[in-house]
């Protein structure tokens, strides 16, 4: 079992859905980041969270730490919302460890 | 502000040669940490430096190794390539604390794509 797991692996909306994305994990962590790889491969930093929730735009992110779960959540759904969205754990010093990433495409 | 600065974009190499792929960070930024990724096993963390320091390393043989220089400027290489060395490298600097584990946000490199023939 791996120690990030993310779900679902492949998400297809419509513009304008409200849409979630869920990362769970096994191991004891210091930090939670979750990252959007666009076609290319470039990857931008969304959140980096160690408790609570944090909104950014249509963007909002929550982290339940006893549970060990961590959700993404995009409102308003638009078609360059489309991309990888991959969580990462950071465990013990600077390892980070990934999930294996959610494909959402939007539709217009 | 200038980005996370990853040279070359592009490489082709052949088996049993040697790459050095270079990172750039965002000035300020003192931290600096590597990672592959592939099809079939995803991201994977390389290695992380602080001050010229590896505080960290990943689950990798020894043919990949790193440095980081004063300026905080960081260098990978992987010696004897093999096919499945073939991915994408990226790097991702942070402003990084000393003496304790690194919290800072990630800022992300384009990458570096290896095709090892």
């Amino acid at each position: 079992k791996n120690e990030v797991e993310q779900s679902p692996q492949n998400l297809t909306a419509q513009e304008g859905e409200f849409i979630t994305i869920n990362c769970s994990y096994s191991v004891g962590i210091s930090a939670l980041h979750w990252l959007q790889q666009h076609p290319g491969g470039g990857i931008v930093s969304l959140f980096m969270l160690s408790s609570g929730k944090k909104k950014h735009g249509r963007l909002i992110a929550t982290i339940n730490i006893q549970e060990k779960h961590s959700s993404l959540h995009i409102t308003a759904s638009h078609p360059r919302d489309s991309a990888v969205y991959i969580c990462a754990v950071r465990t013990s010093g600077s390892r980070l460890t990934f999930g294996e990433g959610t494909q959402l495409t939007v539709n217009p | 502000k200038a980005g996370v600065t990853q040279t070359p974009r592009y490489l082709i190499k052949t088996r049993g040669q040697q790459v050095t792929l270079s990172c750039s960070p965002i000035s300020g930024h003192r931290s600096v940490s590597w990672y592959q990724q592939t099809p079939g096993q995803g991201l994977q963390f390389l290695f992380e430096y602080f001050s010229e320091t590896q505080r960290n390393k990943g689950n990798f043989p020894g043919r990949f190794s790193g440095r980081q220089f004063s300026n905080s400027r960081s260098e990978m290489n992987v010696s004897t390539l093999e096919l499945g060395d073939s991915a994408l490298y990226l790097c991702a600097s942070s402003l990084g604390l000393a003496g304790g584990p690194v919290t800072g946000e990630l800022f992300f490199g384009e990458g570096s794509r290896l095709t090892v023939l």
